[in-house]
């Protein structure tokens, strides 16, 4: 089975520009979540959906950040317009809880290392 | 609200030997389960073991085990035999009641392994 795939894989783009980060969850699973993770904040999370509907989104930081699960493949973190801050690394993760605890398991994407100059 | 302490920020073993991590934690949920993930360099999160609040025995997968200690609130993670590809950050993280799938993570022990 294919993980969970992120792209793009490196994104640079200059303050002001807007900044799509795309994920497909592994087949079959209910959750997905968005995270962030900086040096200095570590890794949190910004947003998570079940069943493509968004649950939580208390961890995104502000209204400049979106996130959108169209279907159960797919799912898009938006940033217009970004700034410097907003440098780090995206991480998509996805789960199924349907099975009971202990399937529940978060698996991650590889991440997107996002520079905004 | 869930809470993860990492005390350790860097561990440094010779290769071979085995190794704990530390994690403690904080929680008003009476269900929970933890979790700890391996971050090699190359940035990837991998999952590597979990445990249940009410699992009895501590877990195991391979050569990672968990020694969790509910009353004093920890989930130690234990690697026998260290290896060279051990090397890497270590997060612990929490996940509350089932209904709540958010996971907080603990900062991290960044583990280096010495030939």
């Amino acid at each position: 089975d294919a993980g969970v795939i992120q792209s793009p894989r490196h994104e640079v783009t200059e303050m002001g520009q807007e900044v799509t980060l795309r994920c497909k969850p592994i087949s079959g699973h209910d959750y997905l979540f968005w995270y962030r993770q900086t040096m200095m904040r570590g890794l949190e999370l910004l947003i998570y959906f079940n069943n493509n509907v968004p649950i939580d989104d208390s961890g995104m930081p502000e209204d400049r950040f979106s996130a959108k699960m169209p279907n159960a493949s797919f799912s898009t973190l938006k940033i217009q317009p970004s700034e410097p801050r907003d440098s780090a690394v995206y991480f998509c993760a996805s789960s199924f809880l349907a099975g009971g605890p202990r399937t529940d398991t978060q698996y991650f994407g590889p991440g997107t290392r996002l520079t905004v100059l | 609200a869930q809470k993860i302490t990492q005390t350790q920020p860097g561990m440094f073993v010779q290769e071979k030997e085995a190794v704990t991590l530390d994690c403690t934690y904080d929680t008003s949920d009476q269900s929970y389960g933890l979790f700890w993930y391996k971050q090699p360099s190359s940035g990837e999160m991998i999952f590597l073991i979990y445990q249940g609040s009410y699992d009895e025995q501590n877990a195991t997968e391979g050569r990672y085990s968990l020694n969790f200690q509910k009353a004093r609130k920890s989930a130690n993670l234990v690697i026998s035999a260290s290896q060279l590809g051990d090397s890497a950050m270590y997060f612990c993280a929490m996940r509350g009641w089932l209904g709540a799938q958010k996971l907080v993570f603990g900062q991290g022990t960044r583990l280096t392994i010495n030939p």
